[in-house]
C-alpha cells in the first residue's frame, strides 16, 4: 500500500460546477496534510493546509479531513478554467521532518 | 525578492559526468529538500537538510551528493549520471520543519542524460 494515494486522473469537471480531489493515506499517527497546486511545466504552490479533523475553507476552496478514515480532500468550488492542473496532496507521518508526496490528480475544467 | 531559484533551468549532460544543480533562497529558510518529480511517480524526496551542515536522506537517495555550508545555498551532485536520472528536479524551502510547515518551491531544473 502507497503511503500516500491520490487518483490520477484525468478529472473533468464543467466550469462553475464542484470539482472533488480525494487522497488516502496508510499511516494513521499522520497529523499534517497539504494540497499544492502545480499548472504544466510550472513548481507545486501551497492551496491548503489542515491539520485537524473537519474542514476548512479558503475562497472557493475547502479542505476536508477526517482521521478516523485516513481520507482527506479538497473540494473546489465554483470550478474555472484557470483551475486546471495537477494538485498534490502531501501528508507528514509522525516523527518526520519532511513529506511524503501523492502522485497527484489532473484536474480539467472544462468551459 | 528572488524568493528560492534553481539553476541551470535545463541541462542535458551525458552518462557518466559530474553534475551539480544548484538551488539558492534569500529567505534564510532553515529547511531545505529536493526532489525529483517523474511520470507516474510524483514528488519524491531525495535528500533534505534542517541547516547548514545538516543533511539526511530521503526515499531516493542513492547516486546523488549534497552540501550545505551556507543557510542559503543547497547544491545537489549527481556524481557520474545515468539516464535513470533523467527527470525534472524540485528544489524547495521551509522556515521550520518541513512536515509541518508550507514547503516554497523553485522552479525546476530539467535535465537529461543522454
Amino acid at each position: 500500500q502507497k503511503e500516500v494515494e491520490q487518483n490520477s486522473g484525468p478529472l473533468s469537471v464543467p466550469e462553475g460546477a464542484i470539482a472533488s480531489l480525494n487522497c488516502t493515506y496508510s499511516d494513521r499517527g499522520s497529523q499534517s496534510f497539504f494540497w499544492y497546486r502545480q499548472y504544466s511545466g510550472k513548481s507545486p504552490e501551497l492551496i491548503m493546509s489542515i491539520y485537524s479533523n473537519g474542514d476548512k475553507e479558503d475562497g472557493r476552496f475547502t479542505a476536508q479531513l477526517n482521521k478516523a478514515s485516513q481520507y482527506v480532500s479538497l473540494l473546489i468550488r465554483d470550478s474555472q478554467p484557470s483551475d486546471s492542473a495537477t494538485y498534490l496532496c502531501a501528508v507528514n507521518r509522525p516523527g518526520h521532518e519532511k513529506l511524503t508526496f501523492g502522485t497527484g490528480t489532473r484536474l480539467t475544467i472544462i468551459p | 525578492d528572488a524568493g528560492i531559484t534553481q539553476s541551470p533551468r535545463y541541462k542535458i549532460t551525458e552518462t557518466g559526468r559530474q553534475v551539480t544543480l544548484m538551488c539558492h533562497q534569500t529567505w534564510s529558510h532553515s529547511y531545505m529538500f529536493w526532489y525529483r518529480q517523474d511520470l507516474g511517480h510524483g514528488l519524491r524526496l531525495i535528500y533534505y537538510s534542517a541547516a547548514a551542515d545538516i543533511t539526511d536522506k530521503g526515499e531516493v537517495p542513492d547516486g546523488y551528493v549534497v552540501s550545505r555550508s551556507k543557510t542559503e545555498n543547497f547544491p545537489l551532485t549527481l556524481e557520474s549520471a545515468t539516464r535513470s536520472q533523467t527527470s525534472v528536479y524540485f528544489c524547495a524551502s521551509s522556515w521550520t520543519s518541513g512536515g509541518t510547515d508550507t514547503q516554497y518551491f523553485g522552479p525546476g531544473t530539467r535535465l537529461t542524460v543522454l
